[in-house]
C-alpha cells in the first residue's frame, strides 16, 4: 500500500534553515512527490515536483530558499533562511500507477 | 492569472447530496485537469478525485460510489457531487487545477457542514 510518512512537527530560528522529510512506504522508494505549503487559514500552495533522483521543478513565484532533494524512499523539503511566513503546514503528496493520489499527514512547522 | 471560486451550500442535512461548483476565471478549463481535495476540520488533506477537460475522470477509491465530478466548458466551472453524505463529510472543500500527478494551483476553500 502506497503510503507517505511525516513527522507532525517541527521547529527552527528565524534565519536559520530546516529539512523536513517525507518517507515513501517499502516498494516505492522510485516515486516522486509534490510537496504543498498550508499558511493558516489559507488554501494550500504548489510548492515543487520532486523526483527520486533530487531533480525538481517549482511551481510560479516559488522563492529559491526552497529546495528539495531525496534519498532512497525520503524526499525532502529544505527551507532556507526562514521568514515568519514560512509557518505553515507542509504536505508532500504522491500518485500510484493508478493515478490516485495519497497525501502524507503533513508537518506543522514552527518558527521560532 | 487564474482563479478558482468554490461555491455552494455551507450545510447540508444528513443524507442528502452535497453539491459544489469551482468557477475559473482568468483561464480557459479547456485544458488542465481539475480535482477536488477535502480537510476535515483540524485534519490533514484527502484527495476526492478529478476530471479532465474531456470529461474522463479518475477518483479516490474510498468515495468513489459516492461521487461525481463533472466540467461545463461553456460555463468554465467543475463540479463536485457527494451524495448520501454523514457528519464525516464536513470538511472544507478545495478545487484544484493541475495534472494527472498533482494539483499545481488550489483554491480558497469552501466550508460545508454536515448536520440536521
Amino acid at each position: 500500500q502506497l503510503v507517505l510518512t511525516q513527522s507532525p512537527s517541527a521547529s527552527a530560528s528565524l534565519g536559520a534553515s530546516v529539512k523536513l522529510t517525507c518517507t515513501l512506504s517499502s516498494g516505492h522508494s522510485s516515486y516522486a512527490i509534490a510537496w504543498h505549503q498550508q499558511q493558516p487559514e489559507k488554501g494550500p500552495r504548489f510548492l515543487m515536483k520532486l523526483n527520486s533522483d533530487g531533480s525538481h521543478y517549482k511551481g510560479d513565484g516559488i522563492p529559491d530558499r526552497f529546495s528539495g532533494s531525496s534519498s532512497g524512499a525520503e524526499r525532502f523539503l529544505t527551507i532556507s533562511s526562514l521568514q515568519s511566513e514560512d509557518e505553515a503546514d507542509y504536505y508532500c503528496q504522491t500518485w500510484g500507477t493508478d493515478f490516485h493520489w495519497v497525501f502524507g499527514g503533513g508537518t506543522q512547522l514552527t518558527v521560532l | 492569472q487564474v482563479q478558482l471560486q468554490e461555491s455552494g451550500p455551507g450545510l447540508v442535512r444528513p443524507s442528502e447530496t452535497l453539491s459544489l461548483t469551482c468557477t475559473v476565471s482568468g483561464g480557459s478549463i479547456s485544458s488542465d485537469y481539475w480535482s477536488w481535495i477535502r480537510q476535515p476540520p483540524g485534519k490533514g488533506l484527502e484527495w476526492i478525485g478529478y476530471v479532465f477537460y474531456s470529461g474522463s475522470t479518475n477518483y479516490n477509491p474510498s468515495l468513489k460510489s459516492r461521487v461525481t465530478i463533472s466540467v461545463d466548458t461553456s460555463k468554465n466551472q467543475v463540479s463536485l457531487k457527494l451524495r448520501s453524505v454523514t457528519a464525516a463529510d464536513t470538511a472544507v472543500y478545495y478545487c484544484a487545477r493541475g495534472s494527472a500527478v498533482t494539483p499545481d494551483y488550489w483554491g480558497q476553500g469552501t466550508l460545508v457542514t454536515v448536520s440536521s
